[in-house]
């Protein structure tokens, strides 16, 4: 089975721009769970979604937004960037007999200039 | 919430030492899980735990329930074995139950 993938890898934008970020779960797994990780917070909880639908939502302001699309895909976009949005953004899958085992893909490195 | 705490936050060693990184966490948990993060970025799961000890090759993972603390330990450390290694304590629920502590940034000298 592939694995995880996030699309794109790595990404430069400017303050106020806005991003939108790809990931592709595992086969067959329809939770999606997104994360921002950054050297002082660590990783820390941004959504999760399960059959196209907000399951959970961590402590982020509305900028930041996501969807899961009927194959599973789902996307996270960050509008208004501010530096601080600079982070490793990690998308995970899991199954649903599992929630707690989460497959993490190779995450987006957000550069905001 | 649960607060989970990892020890230490940097660990520089020479090949071939023993090696143990702790967690302890504020609130009962269902499970533990042990995760490592290669430079680069890229996450994979190592051991998932709810009692007693795992062992993987030269990893292996122990926790203890009543005091809230979890061990992994690294025999014959490697090179190859450096890496940040995270803990996470879940309590429950979605992934929103997955609650990460910091990480150790492992580094293991030849």
């Amino acid at each position: 089975k592939a694995g995880v993938t996030q699309t794109p890898r790595y990404l430069i934008k400017t303050r106020g721009q806005q991003v939108t970020l790809s990931c592709s779960p595992i086969s067959g797994h329809r939770s999606v769970s997104w994360y921002q990780q950054t050297p002082g917070q660590g990783l820390q909880f941004l959504f999760e979604y399960f059959s196209e639908t907000q399951r959970n939502k961590g402590n982020f302001p509305g900028r930041f937004s996501g969807r899961q699309f009927s194959n599973s895909r789902s996307e996270m976009n960050v509008s208004t960037l501010e530096l601080g949005d600079s982070a490793l953004y990690l998308c995970a899958s899991s199954s649903l007999t599992s929630p707690n085992e989460q497959f993490f893909g190779p995450g987006t490195r957000l550069t905001v200039l | 919430k649960n607060e989970v705490e990892q020890s230490p936050q940097n660990l520089t060693a020479q090949e071939g030492e023993f090696i143990t990184i702790n967690c302890s966490y504020s609130v009962g948990i269902s499970a533990l899980h042990w995760l490592q993060q290669h430079p680069g970025g890229g996450i994979v799961s190592l051991f998932m735990l709810s009692s007693g000890k795992k062992k993987h090759g030269r990893l292996i993972a122990t926790i203890n329930i009543q005091e809230k603390h979890s061990s992994l330990h690294i025999t014959a450390s490697h090179p190859r074995d450096s890496a940040v290694y995270i803990c996470a304590a879940y309590s429950g629920g979605g992934a929103d139950g997955l609650t990460f502590g910091k990480g150790t940034h492992l580094i293991i000298q030849p």
